[in-house]
């Protein structure tokens, strides 16, 4: 079945970078494109970038352009997510997602907690 | 960026009613990329209707969606006690690929 199981929750002071993984399994890793999406403490989701299946494209929110980073790994059927410059605005949960053929997100990881504080 | 609005705000029902749920675009969703996503409380959300209106694989018929251009509805037929959650809708047909705000679905 399909999965996407990211890494742990992470607390990082302002100013430091975080990167946060998602590891694929059940499907063809190769296949796929993948987003990012966060969600501060109570609010709405935000939609942070994507990147396509070679990963050698990615789109970012021009809002995290210049912070944000996206990459994969072929051979661990890995994406990762790097936010540098931290700022406590930055303080979300943050999901990976699959895009399905027709580009909806059919498939996310479970959340990984940024929490960034002094 | 095209901007979704859902309303309303929060929806107050009782099991076995009926739910709609609206998202207005501020231009046409090209091709109906259009979907409605179910988050619970500490959940990653769920996608139950893609394109407009076709359910996700294992989503209950009580779930269908309509709607073209730039406005688009979620209706529940009859409520069951785990429907109620957040519903989001998102455009996937241009980036940035925005959600609407979101409508809080809760028991009456």
């Amino acid at each position: 079945q399909v999965q996407l199981v990211q890494s742990g929750a992470e607390v990082k002071k302002p100013g430091a970078s975080v990167k946060v993984s998602c590891k694929a399994s059940g499907f063809i890793f190769t296949n796929y494109y993948f987003h990012w999406v966060r969600q501060a403490p109570g609010q709405g989701l935000e939609w942070m970038g994507i990147i396509n299946p070679t990963g050698d494209r990615t789109t970012y929110a021009q809002k995290l352009q210049g912070r944000v980073t996206l990459t994969r790994d072929t051979s661990t059927s890995t994406v990762y997510m790097e936010v540098t410059s931290l700022r406590s605005d930055d303080t979300a949960i943050y999901y990976c997602a699959r895009r399905d053929v027709r580009g909806s997100f059919d498939f996310w990881g479970q959340g990984t907690l940024v929490t960034v504080s002094s | 960026e095209i901007v979704l609005t859902q309303s309303p705000g929060t929806l107050s029902l009782s099991p076995g009613e009926r739910a709609t749920l609206s998202c207005r675009a501020s231009q046409s969703v090209s091709s109906s990329y259009l979907g409605w996503y179910q988050q619970k409380p500490g959940q990653a959300p769920r996608l139950l209707i893609s394109d407009a209106s076709t359910r996700a694989t294992g989503i209950p018929d009580r779930f269908s969606g309509s709607g073209s251009g730039t406005d688009f509805t979620l209706t529940i037929s009859r409520l069951e006690p785990e429907d109620f959650a957040v519903y989001y809708c998102q455009q996937y047909g241009s980036s940035p690929y925005t959600f609407g705000q979101g409508t809080k679905l809760e028991i009456k």
